[in-house]
């Protein structure tokens, strides 16, 4: 079956440094990948997403590139901010039976920036 | 903005009570979801609502139901909690190209 792999749990970063959050997958077949966003006490939401091979997708300042070659979709940013400060969710859409995409997570980053 | 809205935001009961939490959505999508979110922040999907046509992931104990009158609804039903199901149960609805419009969420804490 489908997996996605997170795997940092945590990243301690100081303000201004750039941010690296690495996903890896696994899929016989993917439609999208994404990156969803939860900060504290928040609802996750949709950061960046992306089903074209090695193109940069941009958004918020974070950019990710989906490459199908070493079927990864690392989240990256410049220069972190404190209010990047939250839980990040790599996740895939796979095909499944029934048209009914199946939608796996992985197991979740929470990036701390420190000042 | 949003979209999905979940009731109530938190709730506090007892071993063995039943709990009910709603969800709507005005999205007006097909397809709802019910996750749950453990201490360690895994997401853990539990129901999909598709259709009229119920998904459920077979490691649901079967204390938990899905309610839903109409494609806009997704409740969630747990029939006599137990410790284990304090958590954050997220509602979520899911649009064409597959990305999903979450809740804030119900925490349960279960006594």
């Amino acid at each position: 079956g489908d997996s996605v792999t997170q795997t940092e749990g945590l990243v301690t970063l100081t303000e201004g440094l750039p941010v690296m959050l690495n996903c890896t997958y696994q899929t016989a077949y993917s439609t999208f990948l994404f990156w969803y966003v939860q900060h504290l006490n928040e609802a996750p939401k949709l950061l960046l997403k992306s089903s074209t091979d090695n193109k940069r997708t941009e958004h918020q300042g974070f950019h990710a590139t989906l490459h199908k070659s070493s079927s990864s979709f690392h989240l990256q940013k410049s220069s972190a901010q404190l209010s990047d400060s939250a839980l990040y969710y790599c996740a895939l859409s796979g095909m499944a039976t029934g048209g009914n995409n199946k939608l796996t997570f992985g197991q979740g980053t929470v990036l701390s920036v420190i000042p | 903005e949003t979209a999905v809205f979940q009731t109530p935001n938190y709730h506090v009961t007892q071993v063995g009570n039943e709990v009910s939490f709603n969800c709507k959505q005005t999205l007006g999508h097909d397809t709802m979801y019910w996750y749950k979110q453990d201490s360690k922040k895994l997401l853990k999907i539990m129901f999909s609502y598709n259709n009229k046509q119920l998904i459920v992931n077979e490691t649901v104990p079967r204390r938990f139901s899905p309610q839903s009158s109409d494609k806009a609804h997704l409740n969630l039903r747990i029939k006599s909690v137990e410790p284990e199901d304090s958590a954050v149960y997220l509602c979520a609805s899911r649009d064409r190209g597959d990305t999903l419009y979450f809740g804030a969420g119900t925490r349960l804490s279960v006594l």
